[in-house]
């Protein structure tokens, strides 16, 4: 399967506890996107990399989230201390910056639970 | 900034007939990109058409067009001869032409398909 994918699909944990998310983009694309999407909304973005290099951050990402791309791969997405209002659908979504019309594919997302 | 207004929650449709869901974006840029995405129940996102806004010339595929007035900052989708598995959430999207942000999404229309 050559799309973009995510895990785990589902993360249940307690409020305060750190989770971490992953997200594979298609091995192509240079570009990776970080939505939350709750229910009932269009998703929301939170941050972008182009390459390694974290380029955008929304202010909805506060000081608890934490976003990497090591080498321009997979990327991760941490939440530290977990809040109730963090239950939400993460979604990442990655393309490629030649292509010319910004064309995003979206992974199925991970979809967290905060208790 | 851009804003993306899609001012009905809901739609429903006859299997076979014709629907047209709305969308109005407000943006300061010259160059950018109009999208409209499926979200089936199973949630991963799809891309159903895009809309470069230089170009004059509605986009088509297959059941799928788009109806854009730049002046009026609307974009509407039509889809002709609805089936079943058109049912799911649609959310109408921006994105500057620079790809240097994330998609600005709306709230979604729900279209419901009556067999």
């Amino acid at each position: 399967d050559t799309g973009v994918s995510q895990d785990p699909r589902h993360k249940i944990t307690k409020r305060g506890q750190n989770v971490t998310f992953r997200c594979d983009p298609i091995s192509e694309h240079n570009r990776l996107y970080w939505y939350r999407q709750t229910l009932g909304q269009g998703p929301e973005f939170l941050t972008y990399f182009q390459n390694e290099a974290q380029l955008e951050k929304s202010r909805l990402l506060s000081d608890r989230f934490s976003a990497e791309r090591p080498k321009g791969s997979f990327s991760t997405l941490e939440i530290q201390r977990t809040e109730q209002g963090d239950s939400a659908m993460y979604l990442c979504a990655s393309s490629f910056s030649g292509a010319g019309h910004n064309e995003q594919f979206f992974g199925p997302g991970t979809r967290l639970t905060v208790l | 900034a851009q804003t993306v207004t899609q001012s009905q929650p809901e739609m429903s449709v006859q299997e076979a007939e014709t629907v047209t869901l709305s969308c109005t974006y407000d943006t300061s840029e010259s160059d950018y990109y109009l999208f409209w995405y499926k979200q089936p129940p199973s949630r991963q996102m799809i891309l159903v058409i895009r809309q470069e806004a230089y170009k004059q010339q509605n986009a088509t595929e297959n059941r799928f067009s788009v109806n854009f007035q730049k002046a009026a900052k609307s974009f509407s989708l039509k889809i002709s001869d609805s089936q079943l598995g058109d049912a799911a959430m649609y959310f109408c999207a921006c994105h500057s032409g620079g790809g240097a942000d994330g998609l600005t999404f709306g709230k979604g229309t729900h279209l419901i398909i009556q067999p």
